[in-house]
């Protein structure tokens, strides 16, 4: 099955500044999720993203699906981003399941 | 609306008990998945239906797992003769499984301690 990478895994931001989570896949996909875990462990959606770019306030996400990688794009941070970040991807099969990688953990210092 | 939800929020029980938890998904999503996700991983596919049938069974990782959704909306995923090795989050999701892969929404987990 596809395989999921993602790096960092760990971040240590100060407030305001930018990052860039990476995820790379090892085959083409139909379905590319960027989530969100906060600390109580709810996964919130923040991209539903095979190809192209997509931005929602101060987040931004690309998917160059050729090269098989996506980019997530935090700008101004903020404490609230503070979490797990999860890229999660379908490559193609009847049961359209989502495979994860093993997430980024963001802390946003004051 | 309302998003997917799941119930109990936690679950605490003893090696060797049955435990059943219950998601309802999003209202008119046809497609219900189950995860499972351990400390410090990401989560990973158990069960997948479209409508009412388990159209992949294949991430349950033994007889012990089986997961029903007999009227295609809500689902109850059941546990028998509980293990340690059992503990984690057990996540649902929904998605309205239009033509093609579709957004997947998760619901905020049951978590699951096996004494």
């Amino acid at each position: 099955g596809i395989q999921v990478e993602q790096s960092p895994p760990d971040l240590i931001l100060q407030e305001g500044a930018n990052s860039t989570l990476r995820c790379n896949f090892s085959d083409s996909v139909n379905n590319l999720q960027w989530f969100h875990q906060n600390p109580w462990g709810q996964l919130i959606n923040l991209f539903y993203i095979p190809s192209g770019t997509k931005q929602n306030g101060r987040l931004s996400a690309t998917t160059v699906a050729t090269e098989r990688y996506s980019l997530l794009y935090i700008s101004s941070s903020q404490t609230t981003d503070s979490g797990v970040y999860f890229c999660a991807a379908y490559s193609g099969g009847s049961n359209y399941k989502l495979t994860f990688g093993k997430g980024t953990l963001l802390t946003v210092n004051p | 609306g309302a998003g997917v939800s799941q119930t109990p929020s936690n679950k605490v029980t003893e090696k060797g008990k049955y435990v059943e938890l219950r998601c309802d998904p999003i209202s008119g999503h046809t497609a219900l998945y189950w995860y499972r996700q351990s400390l410090g991983q990401g989560p990973e596919f158990l069960i997948y239906f479209q409508g009412t049938g388990a159209a992949d069974d294949s991430g349950l990782p033994n007889d012990r797992f089986f997961a029903v959704r007999p009227e295609g909306s809500v689902s109850t995923l059941k546990i028998q003769r509980t293990e340690r090795g059992d503990s984690a989050v057990y996540l649902c999701a929904s998605s309205p499984q239009l033509a093609g892969a579709n957004e997947q929404f998760f619901g905020p987990g049951t978590r699951l301690t096996v004494l």
